[in-house]
């Protein structure tokens, strides 16, 4: 059973990047799509993007400019940057695994939270 | 890029049926038949329901079901269930598989 662990900086300060990891266990790496979604509080979700296992990525329009989302195929990792964030990138943020279209697996979240 | 749009709500009583819409466009709802349902617990992570419109994963109780008519999905939940009462979410390709969308999201209350 595949199991995705995350983790990053929780508490960020306007203009700063945050960054945030998830290790995949337990599963194939490759023939999947890796995601990051969010959530703002009391809010819907959101999609940020998504990385294949060869390297080829797809953003949010919304975001692009401010995102990168990153693979390390040797410890079957990918990493999530947004730069420049605000108090309207304080969200959860959850890391998933995508098989066709359809999210199968998930994090278990990452609650950041943007503030000066 | 717009989220697809849901009720904000719904509600029911036990065995009762509701559905729940997922209204987008040509470039994502109604052009792929790849949408998927996610049912989200306060303070869970979201589980797949429903995906490719209306497959179901395994575990997954057939009182819910998917279906899809242009531009608008559909979530039907039937006999409805105290555990039922949660945040439903779809989910669809869009722009020529460029990216992806969410819809907004309903809170589902069982009366």
């Amino acid at each position: 059973q595949v199991q995705l662990q995350q983790w990053g900086a929780g508490l960020l300060k306007p203009s700063e990047t945050l960054s945030l990891t998830c290790a995949v266990y337990g599963g194939s790496f490759s023939g999947y799509q890796w995601n990051w979604i969010r959530q703002p509080p009391g809010k819907g979700l959101e999609w940020i993007g998504e990385i294949n296992y060869s390297g080829s990525t797809k953003y949010n329009p919304s975001l692009k400019s401010r995102v990168t989302i990153s693979v390390d195929t040797s410890k079957n990792q990918f990493s999530l940057h947004l730069t420049s964030v605000t108090a309207a990138d304080t969200a959860v943020y959850y890391c998933a695994r995508l098989l066709g279209a359809s999210v199968t697996n998930w994090g278990q979240g990452t609650l950041v939270t943007v503030s000066s | 890029q717009s989220a697809l749009t849901q009720p904000a709500s719904v509600s029911g009583t036990p065995g009762q049926s509701i559905t729940i819409s997922c209204t987008g466009t040509s470039s994502d709802v109604g052009g792929y038949n790849l949408v998927s349902w996610y049912q989200q617990h306060p303070g869970k992570a979201p589980k797949l329901i429903i995906y490719e419109v209306n497959r179901r994963p395994s575990g997954i109780s057939n009182r819910f079901s998917g279906s899809k008519s242009g531009n608008t999905a559909s979530l039907t939940i039937s006999g409805l269930q105290a555990e039922d009462e949660a945040d439903y979410h779809c989910f669809s390709n869009s722009g020529g598989s460029a990216f992806r969308v969410f819809g907004g999201g309903t809170k589902l209350t069982v009366l």
